[in-house]
């Protein structure tokens, strides 16, 4: 159980195009929902906290204008990186919290990410 | 002071020999602890979580919380070549913003030769 799958695995976009990244819980409902990046060797930043029905809660640094996300039910979120640039090439991952009394309600299950290239 | 502190190694140990994986975090408040593996270029994923000061065993795996000092430790027994990968220590924030958010160490490399 606690299975979470991210859409793309990989994706490529020239620079000043949108992408949106799908993460998605599939076999619970997660009340919360997190985005993070990783550059090569570094370890992972925490980008925003996604909570169903309600705002994202961004992290300091991290544009909200830019980084849009969306939590439109308890099974999916996503990222949209408006008029991406080269330097937001990265490994974008997404983890899930379950809803209390199904799952431990703080360890969090991580999808297998997406590889962003802005050429 | 970094939150979650690891040694980023590499960490090399033959096959078969026990690792040993240490960790410090600074929020004297945290309660939650957890281990996760991270090969080159995936996601990570979890091995273990601990709560309670002591030691929690799964398999070849134990944890190793010890609150008052402030460290977790993971030991990974009879090491495999499977087992090379970056191994990140990670505590939920208590305090200050983004309380409740998995603060993660930058990880151990670690390397078990054949």
């Amino acid at each position: 159980g606690a299975v979470v799958s991210q859409h793309p695995s990989r994706v490529i976009c020239k620079s000043g195009t949108s992408v949106k990244i799908e993460c998605r819980s599939l076999d619970f409902q997660a009340t919360t929902m997190f985005w993070y990046r990783q550059f090569p060797k570094q370890s992972l930043m925490l980008m925003a906290t996604s909570n169903e029905g309600s705002k994202a809660t961004y992290e300091q640094g991290v544009e909200k204008d830019k980084f849009l996300i969306n939590h439109a039910s308890l099974t999916l979120s996503t990222l949209t990186v408006t008029s991406a640039h080269p330097e937001d090439s990265s490994f974008y991952i997404c983890s899930a919290v379950g809803l209390r009394g199904l799952l431990d309600q703080e360890t969090q299950y991580f999808g297998p990410g997406t590889r962003l290239l802005v050429l | 002071q970094k939150e979650v502190e690891q040694n980023s190694g590499p960490l090399s140990v033959p096959e078969g020999a026990i690792a040993s994986l240490n960790c410090t975090y600074s929020d004297r408040g945290s309660q939650s602890f957890f281990w996760y593996r991270q090969y080159s270029g995936k996601s990570p994923e979890l091995i273990m979580s601990i709560y309670s000061n002591g030691d929690k065993e799964d398999g070849r795996f134990t944890a190793q919380l010890n609150k008052a000092s402030q460290y977790v430790s993971l030991l990974i027994r009879d090491s495999q070549p499977s087992d090379s990968a970056t191994y990140l220590c990670a505590a939920i924030r208590e305090y200050g913003g983004s309380q409740g958010n998995l603060i993660f160490g930058k990880g151990t490399k670690l390397s078990v030769k054949p």
